[in-house]
């Protein structure tokens, strides 16, 4: 199994420009997320899934779109890059069952210039 | 909306002294997590906590929950070098399928 796997890993982007980080899941889990992580502010939640077809807000939204078309992908789309969207990203995978568990991805380190 | 606290947000630990972290979460929740972090890596689970008084130890860590308090601890035993790294605590909505973190608490231990 190889989890979640997040690509890419890292990225430089120009102010304006679009892009797609992609998230993918083996493990057949109903629900995916994305985080982003700024320092000393911790993860926020970006947007969310609990199955395919079904996407929610989290807590920082704008600026990014997402879809589920399948239960193993969950891309996140920088629609026009911005400075202020320069973080870590985090997609995570998990289960609603009685050992309920989150599995991260590596990470993608964007920055915009 | 939920949110999450934890302190401190900076530890300076001795090795071979104890500490705790503390974690306070606002709403109602039954799910708690602990997770570790190393520079530049992804998050490393570390305790799930699923009911009111569960305590779970791993090694030098021991994660506690008091739901009623709405309260969870991380507590360091006799600290080793290798425990340096940044720990969160997230917690899950009832509703479930994703988590509100907590900013996190950079610990440096010095031999």
């Amino acid at each position: 199994n190889a989890g979640v796997t997040q690509t890419p890993k890292f990225q430089v982007l120009k102010t304006g420009q679009s892009m797609t980080l992609q998230c993918a899941q083996d493990m057949n889990h109903e629900y995916m997320s994305w985080y982003r992580q700024d320092p000393g502010m911790g993860l926020r939640l970006i947007h969310y899934s609990v199955g395919a077809g079904i996407t929610d807000q989290g807590e920082v939204p704008n600026g990014y779109n997402v879809s589920r078309s399948t239960t193993e992908d969950f891309p996140l789309r920088l629609l026009s890059a911005a400075p202020s969207q320069t973080s870590v990203y985090f997609c995570a995978s998990s289960y609603r069952g009685q050992w309920h568990g989150y599995t991260f991805g590596s990470g993608t380190r964007l920055t915009v210039v | 909306e939920l949110k999450v606290e934890q302190n401190p947000l900076f530890l300076s630990m001795q090795e071979g002294k104890n500490y705790t972290i503390y974690c306070n979460y606002s709403t109602t929740s039954d799910r708690l997590y602990w997770y570790r972090q190393d520079p530049g890596k992804s998050l490393e689970s570390l305790f799930v906590l699923l009911s009111n008084g569960a305590v779970k130890q791993e090694g030098r860590l021991m994660a506690s929950l008091d739901t009623k308090a709405r309260l969870s601890t991380l507590h360091i035993t006799a600290a080793v070098h290798d425990l340096s790294a940044t720990y969160f605590c997230a917690v899950e909505e009832t509703s479930g399928s994703r988590l509100t973190f907590g900013e996190g608490t950079q610990l440096t231990v010095n031999p």
